[in-house]
């Protein structure tokens, strides 16, 4: 099973800030198939990113996800306040079939 | 619109059962592979099993595989998990989800999530 470490643990940032959240997995990631989920309190996980880089439907482009093999992250460019939330990267496609979740990074108000 | 709307939770005694619901609406259910997702609370995200749009493939994590039963309903466009030999460890939010594609894998993210429905084991 592939493990999914996040860093940092918590990103403390002022609106306007530039956020860069890194998703590391234990083995290499086959076809790039990692997604970002943003969740907010009391909400569902919202899709963001699949397939490490594209965008899922209706996100703006302040969003964008790259990397490769086992290297992964998500940046946030000039944080509006409704982007103050926890992300989730998940790893997908592996053989034999397995879904795994990172930890989570809180993006917080400074 | 998609939307996905859990219902079933509550609170049940360890050792016992629940089944979970999911209505789904806004797009062509038969066509897409769904899954549920739980939240223990104050934790993070857990995958829990899948189901492919016919229902002739199922997955399930290690950790609740030979106790819980995932199956849908495509007259009914709804998701179902049959949840029993409950522990104090299942105790979460369980999310029904909507996969992109039809089949399991290997595009197994989760385009849609629905709100999420509480299931508490305690006795």
């Amino acid at each position: 099973e592939i493990v999914l470490t996040q860093s940092p643990g918590t990103l403390s940032l002022s609106p306007g800030d530039t956020a860069t959240l890194s998703c590391r997995a234990s083995q290499s990631v086959s076809s790039s198939y990692l997604a970002w989920y943003q969740q907010k309190p009391g909400q569902a996980p919202r899709l963001l990113i699949y397939g490490a880089s594209s965008r899922a439907t209706g996100i703006p482009d302040r969003f964008s996800g790259s990397g490769s093999g086992t290297d992964f992250t998500l940046t946030i460019s000039r944080l509006e306040p409704q982007d103050f939330a926890v992300y989730y990267c998940q790893q997908y496609g592996s053989s034999p079939r397995s879904i795994t979740f990172g930890p989570g990074t809180k993006v917080e108000i400074k | 619109e998609v939307q996905l709307l859990e219902s079933g939770g509550g609170l049940v005694q360890p050792g016992g059962s629940l089944r979970l619901s999911c209505a789904a609406s806004g797009f062509t259910f038969g066509s897409y592979a769904m899954s549920w997702v739980r939240q223990a609370p104050g934790k993070g995200l857990e995958w829990v099993s899948s189901i492919s749009n016919t229902g002739a493939s199922t997955s399930y994590a290690d950790s609740v595989k030979g106790r819980f039963t995932i199956s849908r309903d495509n007259s009914k466009n709804t998701l179902y998990v049959q949840m029993d030999s409950l522990t104090a460890a299942d105790t979460a939010v369980y999310y029904c989800a909507k996969e992109p594609q039809q089949w399991l894998g290997p595009r197994d993210y989760f385009d849609y999530w629905g709100q999420g429905t509480l299931v508490t084991v305690s006795s």
